[in-house]
């Protein structure tokens, strides 16, 4: 069974960093594209970024784009967020999302999310 | 950027009802649009890819239909598990956008 779980989330102040983290399992972790989706509460789905499986592709929404970093270790079977410069604008919860085989930027799986809150 | 518009904003309909959601892109995305599911508290699930396509373990109540620029996701007839909130999204080209998704409601 695949599970992704994130971890990572929590309060930060304006101008801070974070780190996320999705722990995977359940499948061959390096044979697919990987992906943050992002909710603002109260609203709707955001992507913001995709790696792909080798991790020599990454894709950015212009929303974070110099701000975040997308990355993944295949050997630990885990994908990394690395969130700099945040804004009250980032708070939502994240999701890492798989994406389905040969596709990259479907989201095929997803975790259940942590919650990031950009507050002072 | 393609911006996905999807109506209507809030469907209300009775179990056993057909539900009918749409969504619309600016500009074409050919098939390359799939559908999702959210209830509250919990993820999104993958319901429809490429236009037409169930995921894996998707009822055969929900079908998927449209290419170019107009969309359409069908309950064919709703359970009590099917009132949840539906989002489009497309992958014909980076960034890729969700529409601003549909509730769909118990009347």
């Amino acid at each position: 069974e695949v599970q992704l779980v994130e971890s990572g989330g929590g309060l930060v102040q304006p101008g801070g960093s974070l780190r996320l983290s999705c722990a995977a399992s359940g499948f061959t972790f390096s044979s697919f594209a990987m992906s943050w989706v992002r909710q603002a509460p109260g609203k709707g789905l955001e992507w913001v970024s995709t790696i792909s499986d080798s991790g020599d592709k990454t894709y950015y929404a212009d929303s974070v784009k110099g701000r975040f970093t997308i990355s993944r270790d295949n050997s630990k079977n885990t994908l990394y967020f690395q969130m700099n410069s945040l804004r009250a604008e980032d708070t939502a919860v994240y999701y890492c999302a798989k994406a389905p085989p040969i596709v990259v930027s479907t989201f095929e799986c997803w975790g259940q999310g942590t919650l990031v809150t950009v507050s002072s | 950027e393609i911006v996905l518009t999807q109506s209507p904003a809030t469907l209300s309909l009775s179990p056993g009802e057909r539900a009918t959601l749409s969504c619309r892109a600016s500009q074409t995305v050919s098939f390359y649009l799939a559908w999702y599911q959210q209830k509250p508290g919990q993820p999104p699930r993958l319901l429809i890819y490429d236009a037409s396509n169930r995921a894996t373990g998707i009822p055969a109540r929900f079908s998927g239909s449209g290419s170019g620029t107009d969309f359409t996701l069908t309950i064919s007839s709703l359970e009590p598990e099917d009132f949840a909130v539906y989002y489009c999204q497309h992958r014909r080209n980076w960034p890729l956008t969700f529409g601003g998704g549909t509730k769909v409601e118990i009347k």
